[in-house]
Order: structure tokens, then sequence, then C-alpha cells
């Protein structure tokens, strides 16, 4: 099983600051998902990134794919009190997901 | 659409009773999934059905924990006997698979504390 690591494990900002959570991996993701989880919910797809290099933007949310496909980021800009939860990233294993432990997003008003 | 729907949300039980959890996946998806998430870490896979069928269930304790799957649609998993560390939330998830990248869609778990 794919070990995913997720840095940082706690982040409390205040709205309008930017952050940037990061995922990593010592083998190569054939691709990757970013999920976020609301508290007493289950997590909701945000993105799935799939070639080295590749950006991709939702919003205020940019996820990029590390070129050797070991890594991905996910920046928020302008963060807002809407954006607090659990940020997961999950690579493939056959149709089932590895999960990492997540970064754990309060943003405060 | 409906989402996928889980049931009970909560629930607590002494240790070494046994409990039920029940999911039903959204209409027409063949993949269900069940995941347990300890506090603090992320889902970890217990289960995958394709269909009726068991696909992966290398990480399920199955000296306590059975799952099954009838008809292909609804789901349900059970612990008998519960132990302290199976407190934690029971995540049901399905998905509808299209090339080699597809989205699984989850319910809002059922959060299971042992005492």
């Amino acid at each position: 099983t794919q070990l995913l690591e997720q840095s940082p494990q706690f982040l409390s900002i205040q709205e309008g600051e930017n952050l940037t959570v990061y995922c990593n991996s010592s083998s190569v993701f054939s691709s990757l998902q970013w999920y976020r989880q609301e508290p007493g919910e289950g997590p909701v797809l945000l993105v799935t990134v799939v070639t080295g290099g590749e950006v991709k933007k939702l919003k205020r949310l940019t996820f990029q794919f590390g070129d050797a496909r070991k890594d991905s980021s996910l920046h928020i800009t302008a963060a807002q009190p809407g954006d607090t939860g659990l940020y997961l990233c999950a690579s493939n294993s056959g149709y089932a997901l590895n999960f990492g432990k997540g970064t754990s997003l309060l943003v405060t008003p | 659409e409906a989402g996928v729907a889980q049931s009970p949300r909560y629930k607590i039980i002494e240790k070494r009773q046994s409990v039920a959890f029940w999911c039903n996946p959204i209409s027409g998806h063949a993949t269900l999934y069940w995941y347990q998430q300890i506090l603090g870490q992320g889902p970890k896979l217990l289960i995958q059905f394709q269909n009726n069928g068991v696909v992966d269930d290398s990480q399920l304790p199955k000296d306590r924990f059975s799952a099954e799957r009838l008809k292909g649609v609804d789901s349900t998993l059970k612990i008998q006997p519960a132990k302290l560390e199976d407190s934690a939330v029971y995540l049901c998830a399905s998905s509808l698979v299209q090339g080699d990248v597809h989205e699984q869609f989850f319910g809002p778990g059922t959060r299971l504390t042992v005492l």
C-alpha cells in the first residue's frame, strides 16, 4: 500500500490569508485525488490530477501535481471560514482509495 | 440525485456487544466500499464489493467484522463482538467507474463509540 504523507497536520489561520498543504509519497502516483471532509460528513471530491506537472484551479483553490508524480500541493487563496475542514489526498489502489491522514484546516473570521 | 444513505448516524455500545450499519448506495453504482476512519486519520478501506461479490476484504478483521451486499444494492456491515479500538466513523461509498479514473461518493458515516 502506497504511504501518503500530508503536511501540515493542523493549520489555523484567519480569513483572507493564503495557505498551502502538501501530499507526498516515496513512490509514483498513477493519479491523485484531493477530497475535503467537513465535520460530520463524508469526504467530497475536489479534483483528480493525472499528468505530471498538471495544474488545476477550482475557484480559489489551486492544485499542482509534481513533475515526477510523487507529490502534490493544494493552495488556497484568501481563505474563508467555509474552507474549514479536513483536506485529504488519496491515491488509487485498484478501484479503492488509499488516503493520507489529512490536514485539518480552521479558518476563523 | 439522492446521495449515499447510511444509518444509524450515531451508535454507542459497550464492548463485546454487536452492532450493524446499513448503507444504500447511489442508484446504478455497481461498486460499494466500506471505510473505517479513526479520529485523526484518513479513511481506511475495509471491504469493496462489485455488485454483490467481494473484490477486496484483505483489511477486514474477519474474526469480528462481516459485511454483505445482497442483491447488489444495499449493504450491511456488522461487528461482533465490538472492541474499544473499533470506535471510529464507518463510511460507506459508491462509485460508477468510467475509464481509469473515477469518483467515489461518500455517505455521512456512522459514528460508533464503544465503551
